[in-house]
């Protein structure tokens, strides 16, 4: 079974620092591009980062431009976002996802089950 | 690239056809993905491509449209269909935008 798993969310102040995990399992996860979306309480869904296979394209959010850090390990089979310089406004379910292609068109699937973030003093 | 879905909401009875649609700023081809999401769960793919329905997703869903419009028709909804449903443009590569959400309640 392909799946995703998150940790690393929790309560962290603002200005604060938080890294985030996603371990794959069940496919070859050096194969794919990874992506990282987040979902603020009660709002929609909001493209993060992504990173392709050899981490040598890396594209950010115009909102976490220059504050968070996509990376990924492919021996570990690991995806990491690195945040800092938190705002209340980055908090959110952070979750992970797969980059597929169907068809010839690119869509994200799976995802993993999300971890939160809350940013509050 | 914008992406605008409508309604926002909708109360809808089981056995009713549904229509949700979303609208791009600027042509995206058949570039446009459908995901559904159960409150306090992941979203989860249901159409690739504009109409590609995904393995293990009931035919009663089905997607359709190219360049600025698309719709997402779920036809006879089932109790388990009640969610929020999003689009997503995948035009922009690795820039992805989604809809704001059509919430379908009971």
């Amino acid at each position: 079974e392909v799946q995703l798993v998150e940790s690393g969310g929790g309560l962290v102040p603002p200005g604060g620092s938080l890294r985030l995990s996603c371990v794959g399992s069940g496919f070859i996860f050096s194969r794919h591009s990874m992506n990282w979306v987040r979902q603020a309480p009660g709002k929609g869904l909001e493209w993060v980062s992504y990173i392709n296979i050899s981490s040598s394209t890396i594209y950010y959010a115009d909102s976490v431009k220059g504050r968070f850090t996509i990376s990924r390990d492919n021996a570990k089979n690991s995806l990491y976002l690195q945040m800092n310089s938190l705002r209340a406004e980055d908090t959110a379910v952070y979750y992970c996802a797969r980059e597929v292609y169907y068809g010839g068109k690119n869509c994200l699937d799976p995802w993993g089950q999300g971890t939160l973030v809350t940013v509050s003093s | 690239i914008q992406m605008t879905q409508s309604p926002s909401s909708l109360s809808v009875f089981v056995g009713d056809r549904v229509t949700i649609t979303c609208r791009a700023s600027q042509s995206i081809s058949r570039y446009l993905n459908w995901y559904q999401q159960k409150a306090g769960e992941a979203p989860k793919l249901l159409i690739s491509g504009a109409s590609s329905l995904q393995s293990g997703v009931p035919p009663r869903f089905s997607g359709s449209g190219s360049g600025t419009d698309f719709t997402l028709t779920i036809n006879s909804l089932q109790p388990e269909d009640f969610a929020t449903y999003y689009c997503q443009q995948s035009f922009t590569f690795a820039r992805y935008t989604f809809g704001q959400g059509t919430k379908v309640e009971i």
